[in-house]
């Protein structure tokens, strides 16, 4: 079993709409949380970092961890064709650790 | 833009063959990082240099290798070359402290084929 799962997709979703992304995870000693986002034949921009359990929200984006379930989630609001990218969980655990990522999953905007 | 390079672009390569591959790190970032990342999956942690020394290793052969420069360029090394080793790999790179604010910001990648 992978230590984070994350449904590869692909998902496509009509420009506007709310788009949700998750992960879920097996070690309980992750406590930092992010979600990059990579387009096609570059590498993963950093979009959310959260730390433990709860929400954030930058603009369109509003990241959520719940750690007595192990699992993440990406929401994206008024989703635009440029939104259309892999989007790719990753979590460590305390301190400057290697990154555990997820599959990826595909997500295509369609306008 | 993250400040991170890296090259060459794309590379190809024979069965059994060494390459190179490098990484140019922000400025004031002393950690480097590579991942492997294999079409259609995520990125896989292959190992972590801090201030030239090696801080952290996945689950990779020894003939995978680094080294880390004082100018924030790093290098990773493979022996040996198979076709599985044929992916996208990336560096990234961060301060280095063990805070919850420190963050890997990654490079555009080299794609390394393997024929």
């Amino acid at each position: 079993q992978k230590e984070v799962e994350q449904d590869p997709g692909p998902l496509s979703v009509p420009e506007g709409a709310i788009v949700s992304l998750n992960c879920t995870y097996s070690n309980s000693a992750f406590q930092y949380f992010m979600w990059y986002r990579q387009y096609s034949r570059k590498g993963p921009e950093l979009l959310m970092y959260t730390y433990s359990s709860g929400n954030k929200e930058d603009g369109r984006f509003t990241a959520q961890v719940d750690k007595s379930s192990k699992y993440i989630s990406l929401f994206i609001r008024d989703s635009q064709p440029s939104d259309s990218a892999t989007y790719l969980c990753a979590m460590k655990r305390q301190g400057n650790e290697k990154l555990t990522f997820g599959t990826g999953t595909r997500l295509t905007i369609i306008p | 833009e993250t400040g991170v390079t890296q090259s060459p672009t794309h590379l190809i390569k024979t069965r059994g063959q060494q390459v190179t591959l490098r990484c140019s790190s922000q400025s004031g970032h002393n950690t480097v990082s590579w991942y492997q990342q294999a079409l259609g999956q995520g990125p896989q942690f292959i190992f972590q240099y801090y201030r030239e020394e090696e801080n952290g290793r996945g689950n990779f052969p020894p003939r995978f290798s680094g080294l880390q420069f004082p100018n924030y360029s790093s290098e990773l090394n493979v022996n040996a070359l198979e076709l599985d080793d044929s992916a996208l790999y990336l560096c990234a790179s961060s301060y280095g402290l063990a805070t919850s604010t420190d963050t890997q910001y990654f490079g555009p990648g080299t794609r390394l084929t393997v024929l």
